[in-house]
């Protein structure tokens, strides 16, 4: 179901940064706003970035997020080991009768 | 805000279900609500959203049909519901409160409802 790409896995070690991105295409990320999710294991997702760059109160600005034509990227700076968990983009697909799509997720692994 | 859902059930292939899910906090009648399904080891698949205050629903392409979301407003309660399940339908699925408006995004979520289908 997903139309956007996001790659497995990401990893480093506490105190560097990670990059995850997000590939879309011109009837989603293109049109509409981009969001982040971060899934902890064992828990419910959690909003981390709303409207491409915006941060829910309570969300560390270690987090970031940017979008640039069709593809959005989430940084991670500062990693710590309670990161450590799936991430997911999410954004409204126009294509078929409107439907709010998510990423195929990115596993951050803190070595 | 708070969503508080059902919880985990069992059932065999062919049995109905219906779980719940029941907001506070805010003014469920006025804000889109809508579930989100996360089988064993997968991602994220939206099934759609509800209007409460008047019904409107909304599916996902890939859900049409095969699912029906309700709200009572009343009591503040949104429903996913099944006539026949089958053993795929097994997963973990999450009611998030969307904005006021259609186009707004997921911002809080419920705990998740463990549905397991097996003979």
């Amino acid at each position: 179901q997903s139309v956007l790409t996001q790659p497995p896995s990401a990893s480093g070690t506490p105190g560097q940064s990670v990059t995850i991105s997000c590939s879309g295409s011109t009837s989603n990320i293109g049109i509409n706003y981009v969001y982040w999710y971060q899934q902890l294991p064992g828990t419910a997702p959690k909003l981390l970035i709303y409207k491409n760059n915006q941060r829910p109160s309570g969300v560390p600005d270690r987090f970031s997020g940017s979008k640039s034509g069709t593809s959005a990227s989430l940084a991670i700076s500062g990693l710590r080991s309670e990161d450590e968990g799936d991430y997911y983009c999410a954004a409204w697909d126009d294509s078929v009768s409107g439907r709010f799509i998510f990423g195929t997720a990115t596993k951050v692994t803190v070595l | 805000v708070q969503l508080v859902q059902s919880g985990a059930e069992v059932k065999k292939p062919g049995e109905s279900l219906k779980i719940s899910c029941q907001g506070s906090g805010y003014s469920f009648p006025s804000h889109w609500i809508g579930w989100v399904r996360q089988m064993p080891g997968k991602g994220l698949e939206w099934m759609g959203i509800i209007y409460p205050g008047n019904s409107d629903t909304k599916y996902s392409p890939s859900f049409q049909g095969q699912v029906t979301i309700s709200a009572d407003k009343s009591i503040s309660t949104a429903y996913l519901q099944w006539s026949s399940l089958k053993a795929s339908d097994t997963a973990i699925y999450y009611c998030a409160r969307h904005g006021p408006a259609y186009g707004d995004y997921p911002n809080y979520w419920g705990q998740g409802t463990l549905v397991t289908v097996s003979s």
